[in-house]
């Protein structure tokens, strides 16, 4: 099993690019997050998918779009990226258990 | 909603001290307290977490306490290694509400051999 994956790995756009970030799980978990990470702000929550056919806003969901594509993959869109945006963005996974399973990450930058 | 505040930001030990971090929380709701750890350039991931049925779970060198009243959690690392240096995160949430958690800042461990 591959867990949770992400592409892609680094990328770096133009103020005003737009971009998709993409996420998949393999183990048949209903849940799944969006989260960015910037140094001394922890993980912040920005969308959520409680289950295939639903998403949530989180706490920082300005300037984002999310798809839940399937019960797999679950999609993060930034249709105009800003300077702002630049950050470390994880995908996460959670099943019948409380634990939440995290891809290795995409590091934007927006210049 | 939610807010979660970890201190301290930066902790050093000496290898074989004892480590503690703390977190407060804002919503009484919340019942679901997860630590996650994070080494440089890696993804977080769960070390140990508790319910608010339970003031104390122990795993081996790592223990999590809950105070519900006071409304705060700490991590306690005893017999402190040079591989327990990285971040830790604690973070709270409504079990079977969406899943959703809300994280601390982090606080960075450094253990000096």
């Amino acid at each position: 099993n591959a867990g949770v994956t992400q592409t892609p790995k680094f990328q770096v756009l133009k103020t005003g690019q737009s971009m998709t970030l993409q996420c998949a799980q393999d183990m048949n978990h209903n849940s799944m997050y969006w989260y960015r990470q910037d140094p001394g702000m922890g993980l912040r929550l920005i969308y959520y998918s409680a289950s295939e056919g639903t998403t949530d806003k989180g706490e920082v969901p300005n300037g984002y779009n999310v798809s839940r594509l399937n019960k797999r993959e679950f999609s993060l869109r930034l249709e105009s990226a800003a300077p702002s945006q630049t950050s470390v963005y994880f995908c996460a996974s959670k099943g019948d258990s409380n634990e939440q399973f995290f891809g290795p990450g995409t590091r934007l930058t927006v210049l | 909603g939610e807010n979660v505040e970890q201190h301290p930001s930066t902790l050093s030990v000496q290898e074989g001290d004892s480590a503690v971090i703390k977190c407060t929380y804002s919503d009484s709701a919340s019942n679901y307290f997860p630590w996650y750890k994070q080494e440089l350039g890696k993804r977080p991931q769960l070390i140990i977490d508790i319910r608010s049925n339970v003031g104390e779970k122990k795993d081996q060198r790592i223990a999590v306490t809950l105070n519900k009243t006071a409304k705060h959690f700490s991590l306690h690392i005893t017999e402190t290694q040079p591989e327990d240096s990285a971040v830790y995160f604690c973070a709270a949430s409504i079990y079977n509400q969406g899943g959703k958690l809300i994280f601390g800042q982090g606080t960075e461990l450094s253990v000096k051999p």
